[in-house]
């Protein structure tokens, strides 16, 4: 079985430019999540989808961050206009759906986006 | 709010010892998680412990659970240099989101 995977693995843009980040989950599985590391942080929650459908973006620090899964499928993260204090690491998992917090998230390998 | 802590932050021993690291919340949880990163990688995930059970076992890992005292713990026996890492503690709620702690980072000494 394919784990969840991350592309790109890493992305350099200059400030002011605009980057998309895409997830691709594990088959099957309808829950999915973006997590994000800022330097020195803890990960934290961004946004959660069921199926193509936003359960919860809570997360989400502003809306230069638009987060879609057309087709409950893969899932892009797209920051426009990237700021300095977008760096860190995207982290995605993916989860079977079922009763909340029962199943574990298995997380990508993480998209690290420096801007500069 | 933040929920996990681990302690410590950072813990180095020598090679073949055990290692310790703890983990303390602070809401009512569904579930709680252990994970790993190695340096520049991605979040493995090490053991799933749900709020009805105690302690689970999974190779060298064993981590246990007290609800009473929103704790946890994991323990890695025989520790080896690969086991160098970060280790997160997550805990998840009804509504499904994962919070993390900050991390413990795990240096084995040769």
């Amino acid at each position: 079985e394919a784990g969840v995977t991350q592309f790109p693995s890493h992305s350099v843009i200059e400030k002011g430019q605009t980057v998309t980040l895409r997830c691709d989950p594990i088959s099957g599985h309808d829950n999915l999540y973006w997590y994000r590391r800022v330097m020195g942080k803890e990960i934290k929650f961004l946004l959660h989808f069921v199926k193509e459908s936003k359960q919860d973006e809570s997360g989400m620090p502003n809306n230069r961050f638009l987060a879609e899964r057309t087709g409950g499928t893969y899932s892009t993260l797209k920051v426009q206009p990237a700021e300095l204090e977008d760096s860190g690491v995207y982290f995605c998992a993916s989860s079977h759906g079922g009763l909340a917090g029962y199943y574990e998230q298995y997380f990508g390998p993480g998209t690290r986006l420096t801007v500069t | 709010s933040q929920q996990g802590e681990e302690d410590p932050q950072a813990l180095s021993i020598q090679e073949g010892e055990n290692a310790t690291m703890n983990c303390s919340y602070k809401t009512s949880i569904n579930n709680l998680q252990w994970y790993r990163q190695n340096s520049g990688r991605g979040l493995v995930h090490l053991i799933l412990i749900r709020s009805n059970e105690r302690e689970k076992h999974s190779g060298r890992l064993r981590v246990t659970l007290d609800t009473s005292k929103k704790s946890s713990s994991l323990l890695i026996t025989a520790s080896r240099a690969a086991d160098t890492a970060s280790y997160f503690c997550a805990t998840a709620a009804r509504d499904d989101k994962i919070i993390f702690g900050k991390g413990t980072r795990l240096h084995i000494l040769p």
